[in-house]
Parts: C-alpha cells; sequence; structure tokens
C-alpha cells in the first residue's frame, strides 16, 4: 500500500503570496499524482493530474511538478478563493488510489 | 456536462447495509476509457477511495473494505451502485460518486477523477 504523506497540514499565507504544497509517497508513483481542492461543503475539484497537467478550466497559476516520491503544488499570485483544502492522490497500482491526509491552506 | 447524483438513505442502523445509487446525466456510462468509482470522507477527515467499477460489470475494490463491499452497475439506467454491509459508526461519512478517467501523460497512465457528485451524508445510528 503506497502512503502519502501532505505537509505541513495548515500553510498560513496573505493573497497575492505564493503556497508551495508537499506531498511525499511512501515508494516510487512514477507520473500517477493528482491534485485536489476542497472547499467547505463542496466536493473536491482536480487541478493537476499526472504530476503536472492543469485540468480543463484551471488557471495557470495552478502548477504541479516532482518525481519518484516526492511532488510538490505551487500556487502563484494567491486569491481569496485559492483557500481551502487540498489533497493529493496517486494511482500507482492503479485502480487502488490512495489520498494524502490534506493541507489546509488559510489566510494568513 | 457530465453530473452525478448521489442518492439513498441518510440514516443506517449499525450491522445494516448501506445502499446508495450514483445518477450519471449529461454522458453515457458506458463511454470507454472512463471508470466508475465510489469515494468517502467522515466528518472532518480526508478522503477514502473505496472501490471502482466498469461498464463490463467488473470491479476493485479497497482492500481494506472489500469483504463487505459489493459494486454494481446498470448501464440501462446509467447508474452505478454501492452496498456496504456490517456498518459501524466507523461507516459515517459522506459518501462521493466520481468518474474516474484514464489518459497518457508523458507516456505513463494516469488517474484522476474529474467529475464528482455533490456528496451524500450517511450516518450509522441506531
Amino acid at each position: 500500500e503506497v502512503v502519502m504523506t501532505q505537509s505541513p497540514a495548515t500553510l498560513s499565507v496573505s493573497p497575492g503570496e505564493s503556497a508551495t504544497l508537499s506531498c511525499r509517497a511512501s515508494q516510487s508513483i512514477s507520473g500517477n499524482l493528482a491534485w485536489y481542492q476542497q472547499k467547505p461543503g463542496q466536493a473536491p475539484r482536480v487541478l493537476i493530474y499526472g504530476v503536472s497537467t492543469r485540468a480543463t478550466d484551471i488557471p495557470a497559476r495552478f502548477s504541479g511538478s516532482g518525481s519518484g516520491t516526492e511532488f510538490t503544488l505551487t500556487i502563484s499570485s494567491l486569491q481569496s478563493e485559492d483557500f481551502a483544502i487540498y489533497y493529493c492522490q496517486q494511482c500507482n497500482n492503479w485502480p487502488l488510489c490512495s489520498f494524502g491526509q490534506g493541507t489546509k491552506l488559510e489566510i494568513k | 456536462q457530465v453530473q452525478l447524483q448521489e442518492s439513498g438513505p441518510g440514516l443506517v442502523r449499525p450491522s445494516q447495509t448501506l445502499s446508495l445509487t450514483c445518477t450519471v446525466s449529461g454522458g453515457s456510462i458506458s463511454s470507454g476509457g472512463y471508470y466508475w468509482s465510489w469515494i468517502r470522507q467522515p466528518a472532518g477527515k480526508g478522503l477514502e477511495w473505496i472501490g471502482l467499477i466498469y461498464t463490463t460489470g467488473s470491479t476493485t475494490y479497497n482492500p481494506s473494505l472489500k469483504s463487505r463491499v459489493t459494486m454494481s452497475i446498470d448501464t440501462s439506467k446509467n447508474q452505478f451502485s454501492l452496498r456496504l454491509a456490517s456498518v459501524t459508526a466507523a461507516d459515517t461519512a459522506v459518501y462521493y460518486c466520481a468518474r474516474d478517467s484514464i489518459s497518457v501523460v508523458g507516456g505513463v497512465v494516469v488517474a484522476h477523477f474529474d467529475y464528482w457528485g455533490q456528496g451524500t451524508l450517511v450516518t450509522v445510528s441506531s
């Protein structure tokens, strides 16, 4: 079983600044890594898949990078609507998938 | 625009079976390249993938839930369903249905959940 560990648990950033969220896998997962955003009372929304491919209608300020076991979601020029919880997800042994525990991005 | 909608009882008694249905609109559940999953989220906690079904009826379940989970699909109704047996309070969660989209990125087959239902809260309590 691949365990995904996200850090930090909570990240406080001011609007207009950039945020860097990390996700570490317990073993190499090649390129099968996605990122989701979830706001209170809503279903998650996919932002990035395949490590760095932005999903449909996702703004360019969201970018993903990484390889092997270390992955990063970067959000540049934070907007008010970006403050939410972010989850990484791996499907290296598809269809067996698992999620990280989430990073809460809050306004500083 | 593909839409998914969960339906089913919001309250289930302990030791009973939880049953949910997901109705897909705006596209055929039989479309190739797509799979259909259930995911759950206890209040204030993270996401747990429960299982997946294909249009052929082929299934894969999370090993941690495999002994209690059954998924089925009805292509004539554009629906798929989840049954979780012998529930306890630990099964209380928001249950989501989602479409699992498979693609090739940089030569690697990757998967992501591109459409989700709004979620339905299921409480296990006597």
